[in-house]
């Protein structure tokens, strides 16, 4: 089966403040990974996402995401936080022979002016 | 076109009400989704249509109905609900091939749902 930890379920951060945010998933083949953004009383927009090649993949807003095949991770960075990035990140996996995305339980990231 | 629409944005309903939420998408994608998401929580999958057949059930309530009447439409009919399936109920889309490499989804904004 497919599963995917949020290492943080809340971070708080000043902006300017550089930011990590981890994501391990659990499983034993091909995989393709995903973070999401919900700012408040809006929808999930995607970031970044990582099918194949490069490991290290930018997304929109500055934010960028490394996957480590060997860890299991994809956390996701930003150098320099600003306050407009006050929202909630999921971190999703599908794997070769799933059709479903599994999502993490989301970091609530606030970030304080 | 790259989006997914749903409407109606909020629906207010009492538990006797039946109603329906529309999610419509355009991007020639053979996979529709519906998503229950509760506040600060991650979605939660309810069913999955492909090639406009039910392919997955998440053992939800016979009160969730959904229906795909064709490839871009998507609908979920709502009888009997309760206070608790208050909750975002979002749509997605996605290519249906069988290698997940190409299954994106892409979400709408969603139905803000509230059971009286």
């Amino acid at each position: 089966a497919q599963s995917v930890s949020q290492h943080n379920h809340h971070v708080i951060l000043s902006e300017a403040a550089s930011l990590e945010l981890g994501c391990n998933y659990s499983y034993g083949g091909t995989v393709n990974l995903f973070w999401y953004v919900q700012y408040p009383g809006q929808h999930l927009q995607l970031l970044l996402k990582y099918f194949s090649g490069d490991p290290l993949v930018k997304g929109i807003k500055g934010f960028e995401a490394e996957f480590i095949k060997s860890k299991f991770s994809f956390n996701l960075r930003k150098p320099s936080v600003q306050w407009s990035d006050t929202a909630e990140y999921f971190c999703a996996v599908i794997g070769s022979g799933y059709s479903t995305l599994t999502f993490g339980k989301g970091t609530m990231l606030l970030v304080s002016p | 076109d790259t989006e997914v629409t749903q409407t109606p944005k909020h629906l207010v309903m009492g538990m006797t009400n039946k109603k329906s939420l529309k999610c419509e998408q355009h991007m020639g994608h053979r996979a529709m989704y519906w998503y229950k998401q509760k506040a600060k929580k991650p979605p939660e999958l309810m069913f999955v249509y492909s090639y406009e057949k039910l392919s997955i059930n998440e053992s939800v309530p016979s009160r969730f109905s959904p229906e795909c009447p064709n490839s871009s439409l998507l609908n979920l009919h709502l009888h009997a609900l309760q206070p608790e399936d208050s909750a975002l109920y979002l749509c997605a889309s996605s290519q249906a091939r069988a290698d997940s490499s190409y299954n994106e989804q892409f979400f709408g904004p969603g139905t803000r749902l509230t059971v009286l």
